[in-house]
């Protein structure tokens, strides 16, 4: 089964300072889809942004970004110019295309310090 | 709807008592999934769903845990004599197909007392 690691359990950011989360992930597939999803204390998970493995682009979502390694299996996320209101619980998550099953890291608590 | 519901948001049982958890998807979602997460962890699978097949129950934790969806719209989940350790989170995603992403519910936080 695939796994994927979050080496960081907590980070913290100076409000509108830039911010980088880790994740590594480990597989024998060669195309497949990776996630950041962000996880208020509301508790619904939400998409910040995806990466298809076949891109070579890093993809961009106005303040966030991805730093996609293919070969080092690694996927992760900038965000640029903090905000208090990026305080959450981000979780990394890799697609299985032929079972359509996603696995989660055990996340990234990010505090944003005004 | 305009986004995947679950019901109820909260739900406190006695142990041993059996329990019902609802989720309704996007209309049109094709797949839904099923989620435990205990508090500080990522969301552990329990169970997919293609339409009213159920594909993958492998993450279910015991045969104390039942999920249908009969009709490949409405889901339910649910855990017969309920035990401390099912308490958590469940969270319900959907998505349409292929590599879409999950659209998940607001989770239903369970307490066993």
């Amino acid at each position: 089964a695939q796994t994927v690691t979050q080496s960081q359990p907590e980070m913290s950011v100076q409000e509108a300072e830039t911010v980088t989360l880790s994740c590594t992930y480990d597989t024998s597939e060669s195309d497949y889809y990776l996630f950041w999803y962000k996880q208020p204390p509301s508790r619904q998970m939400i998409l910040v942004i995806r990466q298809e493995a076949y891109k070579q682009q890093n993809a961009t979502e106005n303040r966030f970004s991805v730093n996609f390694q293919k070969a080092a299996k690694s996927f992760s996320l900038k965000i640029s110019d903090s905000q208090l209101g990026d305080a959450a619980m981000y979780f990394c998550a890799y697609r299985s295309p032929p079972s359509n099953q996603f696995y989660f890291g055990t996340g990234t608590s990010l505090t944003v310090i005004p | 709807g305009a986004g995947v519901s679950q019901s109820p948001r909260y739900k406190v049982a006695k142990r041993g008592q059996d329990v019902a958890l609802r989720c309704d998807p996007i209309s049109g979602h094709v797949s839904l999934f099923w989620y435990q997460q205990a508090l500080g962890q990522g969301p552990e699978f329990l169970t997919y769903f293609q339409n009213e097949a159920q594909l993958d129950k492998s993450g279910l934790p015991s045969d104390r845990f039942f999920a249908e969806r009969p009709e490949g719209s409405v889901s339910t989940l649910k855990i017969q004599r309920t035990q401390q350790e099912d308490s958590a989170v469940y969270l319900c995603a959907s998505n349409p197909t292929g590599p879409s992403p999950l659209h998940f519910g607001n989770g239903t936080r369970l307490t066993v007392t």
